[in-house]
């Protein structure tokens, strides 16, 4: 399997669930994103992960908690979100950080919170 | 003032048109521009790269940065269905942390009609 896989494809969670997203590279790429993308919105960067350690967060509350194992998954835990939390997730990977291009994204979970 | 502009469309035209998409960025420090297309329930993949100003031809794609006036663009000659998707213009570039982000456009939506 080749390329960044993401699961699930789609998730309903209640507010007061807590789930986690899943994202898998298999590039060998040293740098992985979340990105939030909601309607009529540009894609909003959430974290950075660089050789697993996490170089950015950019003001994303703490219901979103990020967990880089290895340099090859990424997770998104969730809990206590709030209905306008609802968006697709999108996982993306690059060579290292500093590559300006190359970005090889996911496609994405779609998340519901009712 | 937003960094990124992007006309969200949706843009519809008939099969073999010449497609024209375009943002505008008030960043001066941009120097990597890129567009992707996203499929519906997908996501984004990198189409086109140019850095700096200047075109950049590939098959049936042109892309062309004019950093003066800070206006990048996207032509798509003998449109098809298959190029029926999200396309996000994407720019990075400067100095200092973050400098390395991606700052996208909200994305315009591109129907060709057989």
């Amino acid at each position: 399997e080749t390329g960044v896989t993401q699961t699930p494809r789609h998730l309903v969670m209640g507010m007061t669930n807590k789930k986690s997203l899943k994202c898998e590279q298999h590039l060998g790429h040293n740098a992985m994103y979340w990105y939030k993308q909601s309607a009529k919105k540009p894609l909003e960067l959430m974290f950075v992960y660089s050789l697993e350690e996490r170089v950015e967060n950019n003001s994303v509350p703490s219901r979103f908690s990020p967990e880089c194992p290895n340099s090859s998954h990424l997770f998104l835990h969730l809990h206590t979100l709030q209905p306008e939390d609802s968006a697709l997730y999108l996982c993306a990977s690059s060579q290292d950080m500093v590559t300006n291009y190359g970005y090889t994204f996911g496609s994405g979970t779609r998340l519901t919170v009712v | 003032q937003k960094e990124v502009e992007q006309d969200p469309g949706p843009l519809s035209v008939p099969e073999g048109a010449i497609v024209s998409l375009n943002c505008t960025y008030s960043n001066s420090a941009f120097q990597y521009f890129m567009w992707y297309r996203q499929y519906s329930r997908k996501g984004p993949e990198l189409l086109m790269y140019t850095y700096s100003s200047g075109n950049k031809e590939d098959g049936r794609f042109t892309a062309q940065v004019d950093k003066s006036s800070k206006y990048i663009s996207l032509f798509i000659r003998d449109s098809q269905p298959s190029d029926s998707a999200t396309y996000l213009c994407a720019m990075s570039g400067g100095s200092g942390a973050g400098s390395y982000q991606l700052t996208f456009g909200k994305g315009t939506k591109l129907s060709v009609i057989p």
